[in-house]
């Protein structure tokens, strides 16, 4: 069974753009979430998916966005991005709840 | 504040020695879970715990859930070169919902 899977692994972006990052969750998990790790904040969660819509939020400024797809795929896009945005995205999937999340690598981005 | 605490932030042991980490909420936990994160890359699963008093066991790491269902501790037995990383705890942190937050985790390093 495949993992999770968060495309690209790395990034690169100037201040102002925007950036979109993708996770594939595990076949049949259809709950995705997204969180935002920095050395000064820790794991922090932004938002979190299912089927196709978004359930809970953490306390992001809406230049932060997400959504899902009918496959359960994810997609977060951050907007007018700032150097304090630079951090790990991690995207995790979840089977039924009370089930245990499964980690994706993460996406590096790093922003100039 | 954080909702979950960890203690410590950091912990530097020699090897053979044992340790523990503790996750400490002012709720109800209705979900605990133990990960490990190896630098810049994704959460690997260690164990779930649910049930007041509930403790599991695996290889050399143990981990407890008390029984008022807000304190937890992950107890390394015998530690190797190989346990070196972040621990994290992280928690459901209400029932029927998929919000899962984390602690603010354990950097362990382990000396040969």
């Amino acid at each position: 069974k495949a993992g999770v899977t968060q495309t690209p692994r790395y990034l690169i972006k100037t201040r102002g753009q925007q950036v979109t990052l993708s996770c594939s969750p595990i076949s049949g998990h259809r709950s995705v979430s997204w969180y935002q790790q920095t050395p000064g904040q820790g794991l922090q969660f932004l938002f979190e998916y299912f089927s196709e819509t978004q359930r809970n939020k953490g306390n992001f400024p809406g230049r932060f966005s997400g959504r899902q797809f009918s496959n359960s795929r994810s997609e977060m896009n951050v907007s007018t991005l700032e150097l304090g945005d630079s951090a790990l995205y991690l995207c995790a999937s979840r089977g039924p709840l009370g089930s245990e999340a499964f980690f994706g690598q993460g996406t590096r981005l790093t922003v100039v | 504040s954080q909702e979950l605490e960890q203690s410590p932030q950091s912990l530097i042991v020699q090897e053979g020695k044992n340790l523990t980490i503790n996750c400490t909420s002012s709720k109800t936990l209705y979900g605990l879970y133990w990960y490990k994160q190896k630098y810049g890359e994704g959460l690997i699963f260690l164990m779930m715990l649910q049930k007041g008093g509930e403790e599991k066991s695996h290889e050399k790491i143990t981990a407890k859930l008390d029984e008022k269902k807000q304190q937890s501790s992950l107890h390394i037995t015998a530690s190797q070169p190989s346990h070196a990383g972040i621990y994290l705890c992280g928690a459901d942190m209400a029932s029927g919902t998929y919000k899962y937050i984390f602690g603010t985790g354990t950097r362990l390093k382990v000396l040969a």
